[in-house]
């Protein structure tokens, strides 16, 4: 998991609240991904920033939102509008924009609606 | 559109016996395809990945995974399995023809090597 930094570990919601996922990355790469994984789903992309500035929707954006201040950082809002938040939450990031290049994830946050 | 399907939910083997975790894939173009590891409450562990040339991979920890153009697949596999193997695997596809650079993951397979 080394170089990408994910807290907290464990995040416990009450309905109807909005909480933020914080990731953090030292590898000086420009795109982040932010993935939900579901038991027997695998990984589902919620979105994704080749740069700075710069996000575009995954595959399940509803209920989410993101920002892209500054390089290293790619933080995740899981919305009072996100019917099931319970989930592990993954980041990853990757160099450059090459098809080829691998991703390297985080440890996860593990979210719990109460 | 691009997917991968990993057919079987649990591999069971026994310690010392070689090891086969199945991946295929549908792609329109050329796939670049990826192995990875996760332990219990972990993130994803790079294994290995296919991009162009040779279609046998060798990668961490004892592992290697063959391209299969015509069968479509990306099969994981090592020669002597440990217990310490023991853990859920997934594998990954990017198709550059559509122009999504995230990579899109089969629903994993739970290894489990027995002692």
């Amino acid at each position: 998991d080394g170089g990408i930094t994910q807290s907290p570990k464990y995040l416990f919601r009450k309905e109807g609240q909005n909480v933020t996922l914080s990731c953090e990355q030292n590898l000086n790469h420009d795109a982040m991904y932010w993935y939900r994984q579901d038991p027997g789903q695998g990984l589902r992309l919620i979105y994704y920033s080749q740069i700075v500035n710069d996000f575009q929707k995954g595959d399940i954006a509803e209920g989410y939102s993101v920002s892209r201040e500054k390089k290293e950082s790619f933080p995740l809002t899981v919305t009072s509008a996100q019917k099931n938040p319970t989930a592990f939450y993954l980041c990853a990031s990757s160099t450059g924009t090459g098809y080829y290049n691998e991703q390297f994830f985080g440890p996860g946050t593990r979210l719990t609606v109460l | 559109a691009q997917s991968v399907a990993q057919p079987e939910d649990q591999v069971n083997v026994a310690e010392g016996n070689p090891l086969t975790v199945k991946c295929t894939y549908s792609v329109s173009g050329n796939p670049y395809l990826f192995w990875y590891v996760q332990y219990p409450n972990r993130g994803l562990q790079f294994l290995l990945k296919y991009i162009t040339g040779d279609n046998l991979v060798k990668g961490s920890y004892g592992f290697e995974a063959e391209f299969n153009k015509s069968q479509t697949s990306f099969h994981l596999k090592k020669p002597s399995a440990l217990v310490s193997d023991s853990a859920l695997y997934f594998c990954a596809v990017r198709d550059p023809l559509t122009g999504r650079r995230a990579l899109t993951f089969g629903s994993g397979t739970r290894l489990q090597v027995q002692p």
